[in-house]
């Protein structure tokens, strides 16, 4: 089964300039989440769909940050315009859904290494 | 809301030495546990996760994590560590919204 694909691996920009991620999660899987990871902190949620709806952005920073899947599959993260402290790995995980359980177990992708200059 | 805190930022212990990565949490609600290992420039992989029943889980690459329900804590152990397990381990707990990850211990194993 292959995991969840994310490109580019590595991004360097300079600040006020724009920069996309792309996210293809596991085949089936229903849900599909977008997380920061700050240089030694954990994943922080930016935001997560079910299908193609969000069901949290609760955390995201909509005046610059916006997020789409518009076909249910993949997925894209856009920056506009990038700041310094957007330097971070972008992580994007999927997970099956299985609500009887009430979570399931959520697989990640090898990230995008962003570096803001 | 959950919050979880990982009490140690690093723990360097000596190959072949068993190790403890401690991890509390709190919650108003039931919850659920996890710990995942990032390898270096990796995503995060499950070790293992609690959802109910016993509360000795164990996972893989021999490492097991007990819930302690009254002192709201969920560490994990190895008996035997290899420089294989050189890692970045994270505690996350969800209370079956979002997932909400510890600051991550770092594990470097010596010779």
């Amino acid at each position: 089964e292959a995991g969840v694909a994310q490109s580019p691996r590595y991004k360097i920009i300079e600040k006020r300039q724009s920069v996309a991620f792309w996210c293809n999660p596991i085949s089936g899987h229903a849900t599909l989440y977008w997380y920061q990871q700050i240089l030694g902190q954990g994943p922080k949620l930016l935001i997560q769909f079910q299908n193609n709806g969000v069901v949290d952005d609760s955390q995201l920073p909509k005046d610059r940050f916006s997020a789409e899947r518009l076909k249910g599959v993949d997925s894209t993260l856009k920056i506009q315009p990038a700041k310094l402290e957007d330097s971070a790995v972008y992580l994007c995980a999927s997970s099956l859904e299985l609500p009887r359980l009430g979570v399931d177990t959520q697989y990640f992708g090898p990230g995008t290494r962003l570096t803001v200059l | 809301a959950q919050s979880v805190t990982q009490l140690d930022s690093q723990v360097p212990v000596f190959e072949e030495a068993p190790v403890e990565l401690r991890c509390n949490y709190s919650s108003s609600v039931s919850v659920y546990l996890f710990w995942y290992v990032q390898y270096p420039n990796q995503g995060l992989q499950l070790l293992l996760k609690y959802l109910s029943g016993s509360t000795l889980v164990k996972g893989i690459n021999g490492f097991e994590a007990e819930f302690n329900k009254s002192q709201t804590s969920f560490h994990l152990r190895k008996p035997s560590v290899h420089i294989s397990d050189t890692a970045e381990y994270f505690c996350a707990v969800t209370g079956a919204q979002k997932l909400v990850f510890g600051q991550g211990t770092r594990l470097t194993i010596n010779p």
